[in-house]
């Protein structure tokens, strides 16, 4: 199984600035022969479902703001908000959807400093 | 109202079956753009995909629990269900379905259902 590891498990970032989520994959989840990397992005609200921001690493969802990014190849990647809301406060994970079997990280709790 | 949305009970007995239903309202289950997935998030771990349908009936399965599964469609009634056989604690979870992009990511959420597995 390809296992996803994120970084911080948690993270506390003042209002209005940068915060940034790391993702590691175990094995590359990139495919040169189609320039595809095969991650995807989630937040998830206490109480809520996870919601889908980005796939292939980088396209956001539609209507998801732009101050969510994506980005990363291989076996890094990143999710960076780059001025924090407050309706951003949630739970983010990473997925992989390189192999059949997806697997997600163990996800990151983003909090207000 | 959910897209989807999961159904069944909340509580099941060790070693018996775990039953859940997805009901599709937000569009057709035969769509051939799309799977339809079950995913579960035990307490305070990480998400974990069960498996995956598509409207035919082609199955997709986690290896680690392919032995206990059955996912199955009725196309008529625009819904898919879940069976997980022998449940033991380990299984207590919040149960979700989900749409996916076929073999991709997953990009519509129900709002999940919680099961206990107790006597």
């Amino acid at each position: 199984d390809i296992v996803m590891t994120q970084s911080p498990d948690s993270l506390a970032v003042s209002l209005g600035e940068r915060a940034t989520i790391n993702c590691k994959s175990s094995q590359s989840v990139s495919y040169s022969s189609n320039n595809k990397n095969y991650v995807a992005w989630y937040q998830q609200k206490p109480g809520q479902p996870p919601k889908l921001l980005i796939y292939w690493a980088a396209t956001r969802e539609s209507g998801v703001p732009d101050r969510f990014s994506g980005s990363g190849s291989g076996t890094d990647f990143t999710l960076t908000i780059s001025s924090l809301q407050a309706e951003d406060v949630a739970v983010y994970y990473c997925q992989q959807y390189y192999s059949t079997l997806g697997t997600f990280g163990q996800g990151t709790k983003l909090e207000i400093k | 109202q959910l897209p989807v949305q999961e159904s069944g009970p909340g509580l099941v007995k060790p070693s018996e079956t775990l039953s859940l239903t997805c009901t599709v309202s937000g569009g057709s289950i035969g769509s051939s753009h799309y799977y339809w997935a079950w995913i579960r998030q035990p307490p305070g771990k990480r998400l974990e995909w069960i498996g995956s349908i598509f409207y035919s009936g082609s199955t997709f399965y986690n290896p680690s629990l392919k032995s206990r599964v059955t996912i199955s469609v009725d196309t008529s009634k625009n819904q898919f269900s879940l069976k997980l056989s022998s449940a033991t604690a380990a299984d207590a979870a919040v149960y979700y379905c989900a749409r996916q992009l076929i073999g991709v990511y997953f990009d519509l959420w129900g709002r999940g259902t919680l099961v206990t597995v107790s006597s």
